[in-house]
Order: structure tokens, then sequence, then C-alpha cells
């Protein structure tokens, strides 16, 4: 079955601390994209960052990494140097091929950043 | 700055009651949906359009119809509320074809907190 397993329902941090944010997946098709989104208190999801499945790179966008690693079927989302604004909740999922476009959710992360 | 706009924010309805939602997108995007969102599930989708007058199931549909007659808009309607629907919606758009963040990523409203009572 598919699915995105996100273990952390909740992480406190203390700001300018790095964080990581654990996401797992399950599939067996070969290709398919895996997204971070946040979704801050006013709660508009805001897309963070994409890592397809032949990406041999691992996708950066200015602070956010994604740590992908293919064979643990992991994709964990990496915050560098955190601030107050990252206070959110954090969603992993995953987009497989011949979805029609739809994707699998996590259960999300909340994360808060402590000053 | 590329929008999607939700008509309300905050709705309470009475069971029974037709409820409509309204979402507009300004973004020329093929793609719109409607998701629910439940403290501890994530997202599930209810419907999906991938182009005017088209529809299709999400995971979730029952209780629920859609309406694309226009590109930009996408409604969702509850033909007889009930309190089990009590939820955040989101409505989301994307591109059309292609893999990729570029033309995959969605662009979210700021949801409707609906109760019904």
């Amino acid at each position: 079955a598919q699915k995105i397993t996100q273990t952390q329902p909740g992480m406190f941090v203390q700001e300018k601390e790095a964080v990581t944010l654990d996401c797992t997946y399950d599939t067996s098709d070969q290709s398919y994209g895996l997204f971070w989104y946040k979704q801050p208190s006013s709660g508009e999801m805001i897309f963070l960052i994409y890592q397809g499945s032949y990406d041999e790179q691992n996708a950066t966008e200015g602070r956010y990494s994604l740590n992908f690693q293919k064979a643990r079927k992991s994709a964990n989302l990496v915050i560098s140097a955190s601030q107050l604004g990252d206070s959110a909740m954090y969603f992993c999922a995953m987009r497989v091929e011949g979805s029609n476009y739809q994707l699998i959710w996590g259960a999300g992360t909340k994360l808060i950043i402590k000053p | 700055d590329v929008k999607v706009t939700q008509s309300s924010r905050y709705l309470v309805k009475r069971t029974g009651e037709k409820v409509f939602l309204e979402c507009v997108q300004d973004m020329d995007h093929e793609n719109m949906f409607w998701y629910r969102q439940d403290p501890g599930l994530g997202l599930r989708l209810i419907y999906f359009s991938y182009d005017v007058k088209m529809k299709e199931k999400g995971d979730i549909p029952e209780g629920y119809s859609v309406s694309r007659e226009k590109k930009e808009r996408f409604s969702l309607i509850l033909e007889s509320a009930s309190t089990n629907q009590t939820s955040m919606y989101l409505c989301a758009s994307s591109f059309f074809v292609g893999t990729g963040a570029t033309n995959e990523k969605l662009f979210f409203g700021s949801g409707t907190q609906l109760s019904v009572l």
C-alpha cells in the first residue's frame, strides 16, 4: 500500500538550531515525487521543496534541504538555522506515477521554535 | 502574486443545510482540488478537476459534489450538511502537464473552517 509516515507529531527546537523532520514513504513504483509543505497558523499550505525519484542530488531551497535516502525510503526535511517564523505544521506528501495527480499525505509534524 | 482565494475563512451551518464553498484561482491553472483536513489525518482529497466541466472523485467524495463551470472557479457543495463534515476545507490548484516542482506543486487557499451544528 502506498503510504507516507511522519513519526513526529510535535517537536520543540531552540531558535537557530537545525531541525530534521522525518518522513518515510512506501511505494512499489519507480517513478514518484516527494513534496514538503508548510502550514502556518494562518492556514495556507505553502510549498517548500520537491524531490523526484530519479533526481540524484538532494533538493535544496534556501534554508530547506531534503535528505533523500532512496534505499531506506526516507525523505527527511532539514531546516538549517531555524527561525521563530518556522513554527508551523509540516506535511510530507508523495505523488506516484499514474495516480492522476493525487498526492498521498502524511499526518504532519507540528514544529515549535523556542526563542 | 499568485492567488487562490476561498470565499469564507469561517462558516457555521446547521445540519441539513446546503453549503457552497467557493474557490477562485488567478493563475490559469488547469487542475483544481478540494481537500479536507482533520487533525492527525493529514489531507484527504474529496474531488479534483483537470478541466472545465471535468471532475474526478478523490478518496472521500461521499456527501459532496463539485462544480467547475469556469476555469478559474471550483465549487464544493455539501448537499445536506452533517456534523461529521465539520472540518477545515482547503482548495488548491496546479498546472496540468509534466512532472517536477514547477508543474506539480500545489497552490493553496487559506482554507475554510466549517462547523456544522
